[in-house]
């Protein structure tokens, strides 16, 4: 069975500074994608980003960035000029890419954005 | 619609009652999917369902909890004989299609149930 570490349940950055939120992985599978999810208070699982295990080009989208490291099952998270709204738990979760499409979540890290 | 729905946002209720939990997926995902959170903690994952094709219901605790869902519709979660352990979040998904594209689950702000 694959699972999901997320090893800070808790992080903290000023304003307008860069923060890395960390994720490990275990699985036997060469197939797969992983996923960076946001949950502020309203509850609302928002998507951050996604990477492709066959790809070997991290992701990007705008300020948020992954450093995929496939041999080392490593998977985090920047955040650059860090914002007031980014403030949330972020989840970390896999899916196979065979059969079920579920994903398996870590259990989280608070991001707390000191102005 | 525009996202995921789900009713009631908050459920209350007596332990050794039953529970209905609704899901409305964006319109055209064929698969759903159901998942509780317990405070503090990740997402585990219930039950799967695509298309017409029978649910996958792994992740489903114990048989008091069931779901349905018609076609490629509206969900129901069901969770029978509550008992206290039961108090989460439950939150649900959907995408576009199963295959080995990974689309991206979308989901639906959640029903908080409280057993007391």
């Amino acid at each position: 069975a694959q699972t999901v570490t997320q090893s800070q349940p808790e992080m903290s950055v000023q304003e307008a500074e860069t923060v890395t939120l960390s994720c490990t992985y275990d699985t036997s599978e060469s197939d797969y994608y992983l996923f960076w999810y946001k949950q502020p208070p309203s509850r609302q699982m928002i998507l951050v980003i996604r990477q492709e295990a066959y790809k070997q080009q991290n992701a990007t989208e705008n300020r948020f960035s992954v450093n995929f490291q496939k041999a080392a099952k490593s998977f985090s998270l920047k955040i650059s000029d860090s914002q007031l709204g980014d403030a949330a738990m972020y989840f970390c979760a896999y899916r196979s890419g065979f059969g079920n499409e579920k994903l398996t979540f870590g259990t989280g890290t608070r991001l707390t954005i000191i102005p | 619609g525009a996202g995921v729905s789900q009713s009631p946002s908050n459920k209350v209720t007596e332990k050794g009652k039953d529970v209905e939990l609704r899901c409305d997926p964006i319109s055209g995902h064929t698969a759903l999917y159901w998942y509780r959170q317990r405070l503090g903690q990740g997402l585990e994952f219930l039950i799967y369902f695509q298309g017409n094709s029978a649910p996958d219901k792994s992740g489903l605790p114990s048989d008091r909890f069931s779901a349905e869902r018609t076609g490629e519709s509206v969900s129901t979660l069901t969770i029978q004989r509550t008992q206290q352990e039961d108090s989460a979040v439950y939150l649900c998904a959907s995408s576009r299609t199963s295959g080995a594209l990974g689309e991206t689950q979308y989901f639906g702000p959640g029903t908080r149930l409280l057993v007391l």
